[in-house]
């Protein structure tokens, strides 16, 4: 069974320009998670799916950052206009169902560097 | 204040050798907690989930303590193969996704 997949691995931008990130979740995954860790911080959470509703999107940091999911497959996160301090390893993670016996399982994630 | 904090060490370990990491919390509503594992510049991989009555998992050793807030977990036996970053996790209380500690580094030496 395929893991959760990221793309692109790695991303360098200059301050200003648009990224967009892409997360496969794990086929039947209806919950889709995205989270971040910036440098000598600690992993934090940004926002959840289930299938293309958002769920929850309490930890996205500000305006500049949209998360879609359209038709409840993958998954794409937009930095729209990135700013330095958007640098940092982007996490996506995905589960079966939200109850006590869930696991999220991440994928490799991206590392996105602002310049 | 950090709601999961943790010892980043790094816990200098001899191969064969024992070891303990603690995590406290501050969320009192939290339901769920979890240990995984990180090695440099990959994923976190559930080590494994930790009950009030604690739970066994091989080596692994896994415990939590809700009075006071505070999770442990206990390697025995530890092989060259265990050294990564330990993450202290909880879930519920609040936002939908996990809350991550910010890792305590372990590196087991031969």
């Amino acid at each position: 069974e395929a893991g959760v997949t990221q793309f692109p691995s790695h991303s360098v931008i200059e301050k200003g320009q648009t990224v967009t990130l892409r997360c496969d979740p794990i086929s039947g995954h209806d919950n889709l998670y995205w989270y971040r860790r910036v440098m000598g911080k600690e992993i934090k959470f940004l926002l959840h799916f289930v299938k293309e509703s958002k769920q929850d999107e309490s930890g996205m940091p500000n305006n500049r950052f949209l998360a879609e999911r359209t038709g409840g497959t993958y998954s794409t996160l937009k930095v729209q206009p990135a700013e330095l301090e958007d640098s940092g390893v982007y996490f996506c993670a995905s589960s079966l169902s939200t109850g006590t016996a869930y696991e999220q399982y991440f994928g490799p994630g991206t590392r996105l560097t602002v310049t | 204040r950090k709601e999961v904090e943790q010892d980043p060490g790094p816990f200098n370990v001899p191969e064969g050798a024992t070891v303990a990491f603690n995590c406290t919390y501050s969320n009192s509503a939290s339901q769920s907690f979890f240990w995984y594992r990180q090695d440099c510049r990959k994923e976190p991989k559930l080590l494994m989930s930790v009950y009030s009555s604690g739970n066994e998992d091989g080596r692994f050793t896994a415990q939590l303590n809700r009075a006071s807030q505070y999770i442990s977990l206990l390697i025995r036996d530890s092989k060259l193969s265990d050294s990564a970053t330990y993450l202290c996790v909880s879930r519920g209380g609040g936002a939908d996704g996990l809350t991550f500690g910010k890792g305590t580094h372990l590196i087991i030496q031969p």
